[in-house]
């Protein structure tokens, strides 16, 4: 059964601790992206990567940072240097480089700052 | 720097009706342009997508119609079920850096009986 899957579902952060989401693909996709959603404001972009050892920063990178150690992990972490981490977290991956290809979304992590 | 702007930001419609949700783009180099569906605690799924050289894309109940010259899209939703009741987002990317989607800002549709 392929898929994105985001653990954990729920998470809750007491300030000035560092959090990390996971997320993991079996598509066997080149790309993944971290995107962050807010009521109101759509989906921005954190950071991608199109290859293993290697990610760029999106949009939205300060406070977060990742690594792609493996193609099918692309795991996100929340420093204490975001102000305002509450929000909810979308994990997608996509095949190749073309640019027709679909991105596929995880089901998200929901992130509670205490 | 909202790249794609998207409107309304909620729209009620009737069962049976059409749902028109409306979507304008800055950067001339953008050359996709995906629409997605969210339920609530879900992730997007596309719904339907459209190049910039055709005009119009129909799959089933719903169509893309793209203005190249006003920088415009919009997703028509026909016979609007209550099913279809969801967040619909716009997005668009362009050719090589990551192939990266800009979003749009979001539209809550309810289909009301």
């Amino acid at each position: 059964d392929g898929g994105i899957t985001q653990s954990p579902k729920y998470l809750f952060r007491k300030e000035g601790q560092n959090v990390t989401l996971s997320c993991e693909q079996n598509l066997n996709h080149d790309a993944m992206y971290w995107y962050r959603q807010d009521p109101g404001q759509g989906l921005r972009l954190i950071y991608y990567s199109q290859i293993v050892n290697d990610f760029q920063k999106g949009d939205i990178a300060e406070g977060y940072s990742v690594s792609r150690e493996k193609k099918e992990s692309f795991p996100l972490t929340v420093t204490s240097a975001q102000k305002n981490p509450t929000a909810f977290y979308l994990c997608a991956s996509r095949a190749g480089t073309g640019i027709y290809n679909e991105q596929f979304f995880g089901p998200g992590t929901r992130l509670t700052v205490l | 720097q909202q790249q794609v702007k998207q409107s309304p930001q909620s729209l009620i419609v009737q069962k049976g009706g059409i749902s028109i949700i409306n979507c304008a783009y800055e950067n001339t180099a953008f050359d996709y342009f995906p629409w997605y569906q969210q339920f609530p605690g879900k992730g997007p799924a596309l719904l339907i997508a459209i190049r910039p050289d055709v005009s119009e894309k129909k799959e089933g109940r719903f169509t893309i119609s793209f203005n190249k010259s006003a920088k415009q899209f919009s997703l028509h939703i026909m016979d609007s079920q209550p099913g279809d009741s969801a967040t619909y987002f716009c997005a668009a990317s362009m050719t090589g850096g990551g192939n990266k989607l800009t979003f749009g800002t979001g539209t809550q549709l309810k289909v009301e009986l």
